[in-house]
């Protein structure tokens, strides 16, 4: 069955970076795009991009242009993000999900930046 | 942040119906599929419906999708306490970039 496993919570200062990592199994890692997806706390779903893992080619969401990373590693079938700079606004789950219907989406990994 | 408007919350008695609407515009649901998703409380959101009314396996057929120009709406037949979770719907823009409704609370009473 398909499976996206992300990495654990991670707690960082502000003006640090994180990376995010997303394992798939289950299917062709390289024939489906990984997007990107946050959601602070109580709020709604905020898509931050794509990467194809074949190509490697990445389209990112103009709010986050010039900070975030998306790359992958296709021996392992991971999938990562990076974000750069974080702030406190940064603090929410970030979910990796699969392709364009984004139909299998990864358990989630909390982000918190506080000083 | 979001460009697909949604209710905020709708209600309704157990084994009643219920429909949430998504609307945007000619340049994301008017030119693309519209998916649907529900997150139940502490979880990841689970595909519902996927290219306007498609469900995936294993979704039940009390679930249901349809879409109209630049509207969307999915509607939930003989409701469950299991049901209460938050709604979500979802497009591609045309600009390339997913996007998202403002979500919506499903309370069964």
């Amino acid at each position: 069955q398909v499976q996206l496993v992300q990495s654990g919570a991670e707690v960082k200062k502000p003006g640090a970076s994180v990376k995010v990592s997303c394992k798939a199994s289950g299917y062709t890692f390289t024939s489906y795009d990984i997007n990107w997806v946050r959601q602070a706390t109580g709020q709604g779903l905020e898509w931050m991009g794509w990467m194809n893992p074949n190509s490697g080619k990445t389209g990112y969401a103009q709010k986050f242009q010039g900070r975030v990373t998306m790359t992958r590693n296709t021996s392992i079938r991971t999938a990562y993000m990076e974000l750069s700079s974080l702030r406190s606004e940064d603090t929410a789950v970030y979910y990796c999900a699969r392709g364009l219907a984004v139909d299998y989406w990864g358990q989630g990994t909390l982000v918190t930046v506080s000083s | 942040q979001s460009v697909l408007t949604q209710p905020p919350s709708v209600s309704a008695a157990p084994g009643q119906k219920v429909t949430i609407s998504c609307s945007g515009s000619s340049s994301n649901i008017g030119n693309n599929y519209v998916s649907w998703y529900q997150q139940l409380p502490g979880a990841a959101p689970k595909l519902l419906i996927y290219e306007d009314n498609k469900r995936p396996s294993g979704i039940p057929d009390r679930f249901s999708g349809s879409k109209s120009g630049t509207s969307a709406t999915l509607g939930i037949t003989g409701l469950q306490t299991g049901d209460e979770a938050d709604y979500y719907c979802g497009t591609w823009d045309s600009s390339l970039s997913a996007v998202f409704g403002t979500g919506t609370k499903v309370t069964v009473l």
